[in-house]
């Protein structure tokens, strides 16, 4: 079984302060690690995916993740939130081998203050 | 190209009547999923197709609930009868498969914008 944990259903930060969106995972195989973004009234969009390549995955719009196997953890970071941030983040886990089931956090909704 | 299109994009009914939302995933992609999403219960997986072929429904609520896949390119989330606590926006994801053109699948999945369902 594989599972998400997001620590915090909101996170408030300044803008041009630095993003921490915690992520926690539990998989018994090296799992792929996504994280999705929602925008108000949109769909789920990839910000960026771990795939057992490198361990720091650079996504889009300055948003990173590094996946750490001792914490079994793949917190996404921002180095300076802009307000077009805001929205709500989406981690996520699958596993290799043909089509396995992506199982989905329970979100974090950002909100940057001006 | 075009993402994955879902219609209608909201839609308002009353109980007891039937609710049909459509969605056309990308071209080349195998899979296709549908979501519910509510502030109670987050991102639910109703159910999902392989090759048209439905593959885990175990997500889908009760039987008033019904999904189709008649080719590569349409699906449908039925609901008859629909009630107040069928309130949510539903979404369709689809897939591409796994090692076409060598490249191994991700399970990266692409969200259509979804379906905001209010039944009355």
């Amino acid at each position: 079984a594989q599972s998400v944990t997001q620590l915090g259903s909101h996170v408030s930060v300044s803008e041009g302060a630095l993003v921490l969106l915690r992520c926690n995972y539990s998989s018994s195989v090296p799992p792929y690690l996504f994280w999705y973004v929602q925008y108000p009234n949109q769909g789920l969009q990839l910000l960026l995916k771990y795939t057992s390549a490198a361990t720091l995955v650079k996504g889009i719009n300055g948003f990173e993740a590094e996946f750490k196997k001792s914490e079994t953890s793949f917190h996404l970071t921002k180095p300076s939130a802009h307000m077009s941030d805001a929205a709500e983040y989406f981690c996520a886990v699958s596993s290799p081998g043909g089509y396995q089931k992506v199982t989905f956090g329970t979100g974090t909704k950002l909100q940057v203050i001006p | 190209d075009a993402g994955v299109i879902q219609s209608p994009r909201h839609e308002v009914t009353e109980m007891g009547q039937e609710v049909t939302l459509r969605c056309k995933p990308i071209s080349g992609h195998d899979y296709l999923f549908w979501y519910r999403q509510t502030m109670m219960r987050g991102l639910e997986l109703l159910i999902y197709f392989n090759n048209n072929v439905p593959i885990d429904d175990s997500g889908m609520p009760e039987d008033r609930f019904s999904a189709k896949m008649p080719n590569a390119s349409f699906s449908t989330l039925k609901i008859q009868p629909s009630e107040p606590r069928d309130s949510a926006v539903y979404f369709c994801a689809s897939s591409p498969t796994s090692g076409r053109g060598g490249g191994a699948n991700y399970n990266e999945q692409f969200f259509g914008p979804g379906t905001r369902l209010t039944v009355l």
